[in-house]
């Protein structure tokens, strides 16, 4: 069975500093998709990122980057220059197999402070 | 463009009543489709996925029940609700059938059973 965990159920930050959004990971398939999403009040669910776990970098997408480390089974977000419209909820999530289906974590509520 | 509609956004129902929310995607075919329910501030479960027409995996046990008639259409039901229904409920989809695929989300419909 695949298992996500978020530790922190709260995160805040400051506007345009760098914050980081924690995710283990555990499962016994080599071949997985660990992803990111984000989740504003209004509901819908954001994709921001996708790491593949025979990558050998690092994935980033603009201001988001994935600090992948396959040995401790990590795969934390990282947000650079925090904005206000990043306050929301994010939710790590991993894939195996090949039906698609996803293991979602728990979520980490991220308030930006102006 | 590839686009997912859900529909009822909110839904307010007395327990013991029937349950009919809708999902149609389209811009693409042959989609895997899924349905996940999110408790408040907490993370999104994975009710039901398919992989094709008439193909339904379940992957709790519960209430709840999934059809899917059409290539691009997927609907989940109840016969009678419960008030552990109560949830905010998301259709998604997914093309290439593997773990490297992102989910794109609708945009939910929020369920209270009363």
């Amino acid at each position: 069975a695949q298992k996500i965990t978020q530790t922190q159920p709260g995160m805040f930050v400051q506007e345009k500093e760098a914050v980081t959004l924690d995710c283990t990971y555990d499962t016994s398939d080599p071949s997985y998709g660990l992803f990111w999403y984000k989740q504003p009040s209004s509901g819908e669910m954001i994709f921001l990122i996708y790491q593949g776990s025979y990558d050998q970098q690092n994935a980033t997408e603009g201001r988001y980057s994935l600090n992948f480390q396959k040995a401790r089974k990590s795969a934390n977000l990282v947000i650079s220059a925090s904005q206000l419209g990043d306050s929301a909820m994010y939710f790590c999530a991993m894939s195996v197999g090949n039906a698609g289906k996803s293991t979602f974590g728990d979520g980490t509520t991220l308030t930006v402070k102006p | 463009s590839q686009t997912i509609h859900q529909w009822p956004a909110t839904l307010v129902q007395p327990v013991g009543s029937p349950l009919s929310l809708e999902c149609t995607v389209e811009g693409t075919s042959n989609p895997n489709l899924y349905w996940y329910r999110q408790a408040a501030g907490r993370g999104l479960q994975l009710l039901f996925y398919s992989v094709g027409i008439g193909q339904i995996s379940s992957e709790v046990p519960q209430n709840l029940s999934a059809s899917r008639p059409q290539d691009r259409q997927f609907i989940l039901s109840s016969k009678k609700l419960l008030l552990s229904d109560s949830g905010f409920y998301l259709c998604a989809w997914v093309t290439g059938s593997s773990y490297n695929s992102p989910l794109h989300f609708g945009n939910g419909t929020r369920l209270t059973v009363t």
